[in-house]
């Protein structure tokens, strides 16, 4: 079966703009969750999202946001890039709920902002 | 508030030497533990979680809840083990990780 897909591959954008991030999860996984990874802060938690709905969300600015439609798809976007946006963002599905085990990753988003 | 650290940022080893990755976790409840590989140019994936008691790649890792840890280890490093190991925690109902930092291992001819 197809594993997460995670759209575009790489992305540079200029400060001040906005992004949109895209994430197909497995075929029949519900839960969607997104991570942004750094080398200073590593993999940190941004949200989670199950049946369309956000069951939980990490410490990042409002500037960060998500959602995700009724084919599970789910897109995160961040509005007013700044530098320290630059990161790879990965999407994480997994069949419902609870299952942080059964989390399979995405290749991941490199945005790098100038 | 839950942490999960990893106190080695780089581990090298020969090969066959023994391998063991540190991990600590502060939780009051009972999490669930996992340990994540990635691999050179590859995506983040699931090695072992506590609760499976399971044996991957040669891989084991004890849930000690006294020492708050999940060490993970393996008897005879091989070249192949080279890679970036994170340790996770998740609690409950919910989908969200808590990475530590990282270890990357790194295992010399």
């Amino acid at each position: 079966k197809a594993g997460v897909t995670q759209t575009p591959r790489y992305l540079i954008k200029t400060r001040g703009q906005q992004v949109t991030l895209s994430c197909s999860p497995i075929s029949g996984h519900r839960s969607v969750s997104w991570y942004q990874q750094t080398p200073g802060q590593g993999l940190q938690f941004l949200f989670e999202y199950f049946s369309e709905t956000q069951r939980n969300k990490g410490n990042f600015p409002g500037r960060f946001s998500g959602r995700q439609f009724s084919n599970s798809r789910s897109e995160m976007n961040v509005s007013t890039l700044e530098l320290g946006d630059s990161a790879l963002y990965l999407c994480a599905s997994s069949l419902g709920a609870g299952q942080g085990a059964g989390y399979t990753f995405g290749s991941g988003t490199r945005l790098t902002v100038v | 508030a839950q942490r999960v650290t990893q106190p080695e940022k780089l581990l090298s080893v020969f090969k066959g030497a023994p391998v063991e990755l540190k991990c600590n976790y502060s939780y009051s409840g009972s999490p669930e533990l996992f340990w994540y590989v990635q691999y050179s140019r590859q995506r983040l994936q699931l090695l072992l979680r506590h609760i499976s008691r399971e044996s991957i790649k040669g891989f084991t890792a004890d849930l000690n809840k006294g020492e708050t840890s999940f060490h993970l280890k393996k008897p005879f490093a091989q070249e192949e083990d080279s890679a970036m190991y994170y340790c996770a925690l998740t609690r409950g109902a919910t989908n969200k990780l808590i990475f530590g930092t990282g270890t990357l291992l790194a295992v010399q001819p």
